[in-house]
């Protein structure tokens, strides 16, 4: 099955800095990469996805690469603020079912003033 | 759109008792629901896939006599945990999938339930 794996585990920045994570995954027919912001005791909410057909996607202050030839794919935040701080999860999905998905092992990202 | 409901949102219940679990579709029909656990601090695990009208898939080491999973109509998968126990106290947080066009959905959770067994 599919196997992704996050780094960093946390990342402490700066706030105006930029913050980077990436992941990698092993099913080549992984076709679908979310990425998830999760705070304390919520659920995970989806702040940027992107499919295998597209190598970037940029949404405001978000944006996530995808190489699929080196099976990863990186969010990067740039000006963070310290509402940025939280845990971020990565994901892959392979097939029709988009929603069952693999995650990665998380990321506490934590953005100081 | 794709708003997903979870209830409860927490429970407490002895050892040995079981616990439902309800996950909705509130504005679109959902033929395939999936169901996650989350240990403190770690990550989101898939337990199974429900399918409306038929069987739940479990993922490997998932015990299916364990956690019943019951897909009845379009909107609504429930999950039961069955005889629990400490070691089943978790984050409990369903998915949906659009039985549409998935591009305009960003495959929402729904609020999760936490599940507490002393």
């Amino acid at each position: 099955g599919e196997n992704v794996e996050q780094h960093p585990s946390t990342l402490s920045v700066q706030e105006g800095d930029s913050a980077v994570i990436k992941c990698t995954y092993s099913d080549s027919a992984s076709n679908y990469f979310p990425w998830y912001k999760q705070e304390l005791g919520k659920r995970p909410q989806l702040i940027i996805d992107i499919r295998s057909n597209v190598g970037e996607k940029k949404d405001q202050r978000i944006a996530v690469t995808l190489n699929k030839t080196a099976k990863h794919f990186s969010l990067h935040i740039t000006e963070t603020q310290p509402e940025d701080s939280a845990v971020y999860f990565c994901a892959a999905s392979l097939g029709t079912s988009y929603g069952k998905l693999t995650f990665g092992q998380g990321t506490i990202l934590t953005v100081h003033p | 759109g794709a708003v997903v409901s979870q209830h409860p949102s927490w429970v407490i219940c002895k050892s040995g008792t079981s616990v439902k679990i309800e996950c909705r579709s509130l504005d679109f029909q959902a033929t395939t629901m999936f169901w996650y656990r989350q240990f403190p601090k770690q990550s989101l695990m898939l337990m199974a896939t429900s399918n409306e009208g038929s069987k739940a898939t479990y993922e490997q080491g998932v015990e299916k006599d364990k956690f019943l999973i019951n897909h009845a109509s379009l909107t609504l998968s429930t999950l039961t945990v069955t005889s629990a126990h400490p070691e089943d106290s978790s984050f409990y947080i369903c998915s949906a999938e659009p039985g549409q066009d998935v591009s305009n959905y960003g495959y929402t959770f729904g609020s999760g339930t936490r599940l507490t067994v002393v």
